[in-house]
């Protein structure tokens, strides 16, 4: 079956850079119509969509976050990687790793999410 | 970006009442639509899928309608484990967004 879990770090400093690794099975990014995104909630908020890495490795960035993002996926480990630049307290959020099937365009499953605070 | 407001925001119901929860786009997402349902310390879940279809093993009382800007969730009786924060999204535009939620709650 299909199972997502993100894993980084719990605790980051104002200005530095996150790096957040979703480890999945249950299917592989080398085939067609996989896909892997990244949506975080701030405490007590809504869902944000921050970005999406494709089986053919087109790549989208949420448009407000896009300077700051950088999605990428190694296929051979089954995993996919984010990176968010010069982190700031409103970034704290649970950060969650889901995957979408592109042609139904939707989120079928999600990780548990893991909680990122900033702060100094 | 393609804007997504939901309405009410929170929303005070009985078990066995019928509850609508509605989404508006800013612009048209055609049946580009989808509803999860999220509980507390919980990922969302997938409800329903192009604004109508039901997602396999979601109950029947969840139905979804709508096209264009103007969307519904309707619960036909609610349930102990329906309350819960709603979400819609929309997945016309790849710059996927979100709808600020609806929690329901028991009264």
């Amino acid at each position: 079956q299909v199972t997502l879990r993100e894993s980084g770090p719990a605790l980051v400093k104002p200005t530095q850079t996150l790096t957040l690794t979703c480890t999945f099975s249950g299917f592989s990014l080398s085939t067609s119509d996989m896909c892997v995104s990244w949506i975080r909630q701030p405490p007590g908020k809504a869902l944000e969509w921050l970005a999406r890495i494709d089986w053919d490795d087109d790549k989208y960035y949420s448009t407000s976050l896009k300077t700051r993002l950088t999605i990428s996926k190694d296929t051979s480990r089954n995993e996919v990687f984010l990176t968010m630049t010069n982190m700031d307290p409103v970034d704290t959020a649970t950060y969650y790793c889901t995957r979408i099937l592109a042609s139904r365009q939707q989120i079928d499953y999600w990780g548990q999410g893991t909680l990122v605070t900033v702060s100094s | 970006d393609i804007q997504m407001t939901q309405s009410p925001s929170s929303l005070s119901a009985s078990v066995g009442d019928r509850v609508t929860i509605t989404c508006r786009a800013s612009q048209s997402i055609s049946k580009y639509l989808i509803w999860y349902q999220q509980k507390p310390g919980q990922a969302p879940k997938l409800l329903i899928y192009s604004a109508s279809s039901l997602q396999s093993g979601v109950p029947s009382r969840f139905s979804g309608s709508g096209s264009g800007t103007d969307f519904t969730l309707s619960i036909s009786s609610l349930q102990p484990e329906d309350f819960a924060t709603y979400y819609c999204q929309q997945s016309y535009s790849t710059a996927y967004t979100f709808g600020q939620g609806t929690k329901l709650e028991i009264k």
